[in-house]
């Protein structure tokens, strides 16, 4: 039973244009959220996080959004460049991160000129 | 400053045979985890250390995998015998809940064959 799920396995979208990638939980006991962008024949890397007292946190052309009614949270990429080419996770932790995190399966994402 | 350390990045073996994967964290980091990457499974965690103690397993698939951390700068993940359904990519992660919170910093990975 994957408690952290993201449904679609691969984006296309084009240079310049906005990149949303989605993520759902199921438990309610996790209270902070994380992204990581892997690339190929390498360790995923973190890239934006956000805690569950917030609804939005920004860095550069990186945006994550949380609706905790919802279960719900999404990465937006603004401008979608070449470089951001990869496959991208969606984890969660509980109890301040003490458990580790759980990731879904992934969204790849593929950035055409 | 040096990032999380595996070795070996790949191997190829014949099943049946011991495999041996190792880790060095990043230094003054108190928590060490093993993920496993799989195209069916995502990124499972299967178990991790927090000052050299393992804390949970309940992600090891098998009695055929140990895991173990000697010290604070070094952690092993052994699966004997191996089978084909364990090829893989073994990564190893740290983190320090001072410095980084939540944020783990994983190694490159272990690409694991069984043939």
């Amino acid at each position: 039973d994957q408690q952290v799920k993201q449904n679609s396995p691969s984006l296309s979208v084009q240079e310049g244009r906005i990149s949303i990638l989605n993520c759902d939980y199921t438990n309610s006991m996790f209270d902070y959220f994380l992204w990581y962008k892997k690339y190929p024949a390498e360790g995923p890397t973190f890239l934006i996080s956000i805690s569950s007292i917030k609804d939005k946190n920004e860095d550069g052309r990186f945006t994550v959004f949380l609706n905790k009614s919802a279960k719900h949270l999404s990465l937006h990429i603004v401008p979608s460049q070449p470089g951001d080419s990869a496959v991208y996770f969606c984890a969660a932790s509980a109890r301040g991160g003490a458990d580790g995190l759980t990731f879904g399966k992934g969204t790849h994402l593929i950035i055409q000129p | 400053d040096a990032g999380v350390i595996q070795s070996p990045r790949h191997e190829v073996t014949e099943m049946g045979q011991e495999v041996t994967l190792r880790c060095k964290p990043i230094s003054g980091h108190d928590y060490l985890f093993w993920y496993r990457q799989t195209m069916m499974r995502g990124l499972e965690l299967l178990i991790y250390f927090n000052n050299n103690v393992p804390i949970d397993d309940s992600g090891m698939p098998e009695d055929r995998f140990s895991a173990k951390m000697p010290n604070a700068s070094f952690s092993t993940l052994k699966i004997q015998p191996s089978e084909p359904r364990d090829s893989a990519v073994y990564f190893c992660a740290s983190r320090s809940m001072i410095d980084s919170g939540n944020t783990i910093y994983f190694g490159e990975g272990s690409w694991l064959t069984v043939v």
